[in-house]
């Protein structure tokens, strides 16, 4: 069954430091989406990407934050300069159809640890 | 008006037990409701999900109940197992897009 990949699966970086969180969506979805989640709390959207551009993106997504899908198949989010409170699980999203008209499948998430 | 609230926040059912976790929403134009179960250290995964335009809908033991009037929805976890432990979450969109969260409920089914 196709799923959502991430790498790495726990990331540990430096405050202030660039990171670039990776994910391979499901091959024929055409949406991509990235949520955050810190400890203990609720899922948070970020950003979705559709057409190779930011089709919405929340107040949490700051100029730090950057999206890009350099090829066919990787979504990536960098982080310029990571603070403190980034610290989270990063999961990236897909979904099919042509207006992102099905159901949101979830990677494993990626660890952020920002020391 | 995007929040989705979510209650209880946590629940502890005997095994066999029915699990009942609930959602309220305040946005009249969302139009798909979803309910995403996690465990530790995982992705959410999508579990069952339902439209507005029905009332209730069921797969396997799991059955979502929906009233629109109210604005409110729920999952029912009949005949719950061990392995049903996990962390449940509601969220609702609009058309298919960003899904809005609610708090999440940690369920225990005691064996």
């Amino acid at each position: 069954e196709p799923e959502v990949t991430q790498t790495p699966s726990h990331q540990v970086t430096q405050m202030g430091q660039e990171v670039i969180l990776r994910c391979v969506p499901i091959s024929n979805h055409l949406y991509f989406y990235w949520y955050r989640q810190i400890l203990g709390q609720k899922v948070e959207f970020l950003v979705s990407f559709y057409n190779n551009e930011i089709s919405e993106k929340s107040e949490i997504f700051d100029d730090q934050f950057s999206v890009e899908r350099p090829d066919g198949s990787n979504f990536t989010l960098k982080i310029r300069s990571t603070k403190l409170e980034d610290s989270a699980m990063y999961f990236c999203a897909s979904s099919g159809g042509s207006r992102g008209g099905n159901e949101q499948f979830f990677g494993p998430g990626t660890r952020l640890t920002v020391l | 008006q995007q929040q989705v609230k979510q209650s209880p926040q946590s629940l502890i059912v005997q095994k066999g037990g029915i699990s009942i976790i609930n959602c309220a929403y305040e946005n009249t134009a969302f139009d798909y409701f979803p309910w995403y179960q996690q465990f530790p250290g995982k992705g959410p995964a999508l579990l069952i999900a339902i439209r507005p335009d029905v009332s209730e809908k069921k797969e396997g033991r799991f059955t979502i109940s929906f009233n629109k009037s109210a604005k409110q929805f729920s999952l029912h976890i009949m005949d719950s197992q061990p392995g049903d432990s996990a962390t449940y979450f509601c969220a609702a969109s609009i058309d298919f897009q960003k899904l809005v969260f609610g708090t999440g409920t940690r369920l225990l089914v005691s064996p």
